[in-house]
């Protein structure tokens, strides 16, 4: 299986700030990684694919990045919509793993 | 619109059988592969196996290989997740996702079906 290694755990932040979630892969699964976006009570919500394609209607202020094996999440004016839950997904073969998440709180 | 409708929550022993379900709209459902994905209480995110509705195909992870069994039914565009004897281990929440055409990606998710087991 290919492990997938989510930093940090948690994160505070207040609005305004400019964060970043790093997942690192055990191996190299070229661009194959997705983020998604939880909030308590609720699925998962795909925000990017192809490691830095943003999905329809996700704000611009959200953006990924890969370099090597190590992929980051960066939300740039961190918005009061944006305190939730963030996964990592490769996806590089058919037996797909998540990252342990990132929850981003209110400083 | 895409729609993934999940059946409601359930409570059962431990040992007892369970089927849940998930139902897609709003898209050619022999087109797109359906994972399921479990969360434990206060956990994160976790594979448990596909289907191709079209061939009813299935991948399992090792994890959960022999201990869920998934399914779909072309006619009324459902997928199943069972279990033929639950585990206490078992209680969580259960997502049904659609794979992005032709990859591996979860573009649209279902509610969620919440699965409690206890004696």
């Amino acid at each position: 299986d290919i492990h997938m290694t989510q930093s940090p755990s948690t994160l505070s932040a207040s609005v305004g700030d400019k964060v970043t979630i790093t997942c690192r892969a055990s191996e190299d699964i070229d661009d194959w990684l997705a983020w998604y976006q939880q909030k308590p009570g609720r699925a998962p919500k795909l925000l990017i694919s192809d490691a830095s394609s943003l999905e329809s209607g996700v704000p611009s202020r959200i953006s990924g990045s890969r370099s090597g094996t190590e992929f980051n999440l960066t939300i740039s004016n961190l918005q009061p919509d944006d305190y939730a839950t963030y996964y990592c997904q490769q996806y590089d073969t058919y037996l797909i793993t998540f990252g342990g998440g990132t929850k981003v709180e209110i400083k | 619109e895409v729609q993934l409708v999940q059946s409601g929550a359930e409570g059962r022993r431990p040992g007892e059988s369970l089927r849940i379900s998930c139902t897609a709209s709003g898209y050619t459902f022999t087109s797109h592969y359906i994972t399921w994905v479990r969360q434990m209480p206060g956990k994160g995110l976790e594979w448990l196996g596909r289907i191709d509705p079209a061939e009813s195909y299935t991948d399992y992870s090792p994890s959960f290989r022999g201990h869920v069994t998934l399914s779909a039914d072309k006619s009324t565009n459902t997928a199943f997740l069972q279990w033929s004897s639950l585990r206490a281990s078992d209680n969580a929440i259960y997502y049904c996702a659609r794979h992005s055409h032709g990859g591996n990606f979860l573009d649209h998710w279902g509610q969620g079906s919440l699965v409690t087991v206890s004696s």
